[in-house]
């Protein structure tokens, strides 16, 4: 079964700051990774999709890692900025998109 | 392309009553998923399809159905609501296993 841990659960950075999201899972038999944003009482956005040979994708100032065999990825976010606040979701698919619990992201200005 | 359409937005239901959550999609996506989120639970996967005529359960399957009688289609039904099904409720569909998931708005349901 898999299980999606994300790291930290919750971060609030003054405006400026460059940012690393942990996402860690245990089957790494997956097709592809995922990683979503979610404002408050929205649905999600796709952000970013790691397919499993890639090592990374990049879009604007986020920039997201995939290591498949030791169960990680990370999300970059450069010079954020307050529009950034939002609950940020890591998915691997294999087969079934399974979510963590997200983190909670707070910019201050 | 509207993408992925839910329907209705918001709903009261009392307690054993039955009810139908829509989920539309017009990008011929084969994939498609329900998925219910709670404080402190995040999104957990409650049915899943890979295509017309199939179907497969989640995490959390309990007290829903499903069918998948067109690739457009996939509703979720609740045939006796209970409390514990109030949630926010989303629907998600994909091209393949080599796409990313769309999401729609989501249906906000409140059992009482």
């Amino acid at each position: 079964k898999q299980e999606v841990t994300q790291i930290p659960a919750a971060l609030s950075v003054p405006e400026g700051e460059n940012l690393v999201l942990n996402c860690s899972f245990t089957d790494s038999a997956i097709y592809n990774l995922q990683w979503f944003r979610q404002d408050p009482g929205k649905g999600l956005t796709s952000l970013l999709l790691i397919q499993s040979s890639q090592r990374e994708q990049t879009s604007g100032r986020l920039n997201a890692s995939l290591d498949k065999s030791s169960g990680r990825s990370t999300l970059y976010i450069a010079a954020s900025q307050p529009g950034d606040s939002a609950t940020y979701l890591c998915a691997p698919d294999g087969g079934k998109l399974i979510f963590g619990q997200g983190t909670e992201l707070s910019v201050k200005p | 392309n509207a993408g992925v359409t839910q329907t209705p937005k918001f709903q009261v239901l009392k307690t054993g009553q039955s009810m139908t959550l829509q989920c539309a999609q017009d990008m011929n996506h084969e994939y498609m998923s329900w998925y219910r989120q709670d404080p402190g639970m995040g999104l957990r996967l409650i049915h899943y399809s890979v295509g017309a005529g199939i179907t497969d359960q989640g995490e959390v399957p309990n007290g829903y159905n499903v069918s998948r009688s067109t690739t457009e289609d996939f509703p979720l039904r609740l045939l006796s609501a209970a409390p514990s099904q109030t949630s926010v409720y989303f629907c998600a569909s994909s091209y393949s296993e080599d796409y990313g998931y769309t999401f729609g708005s989501g249906t906000r349901l409140t059992v009482v």
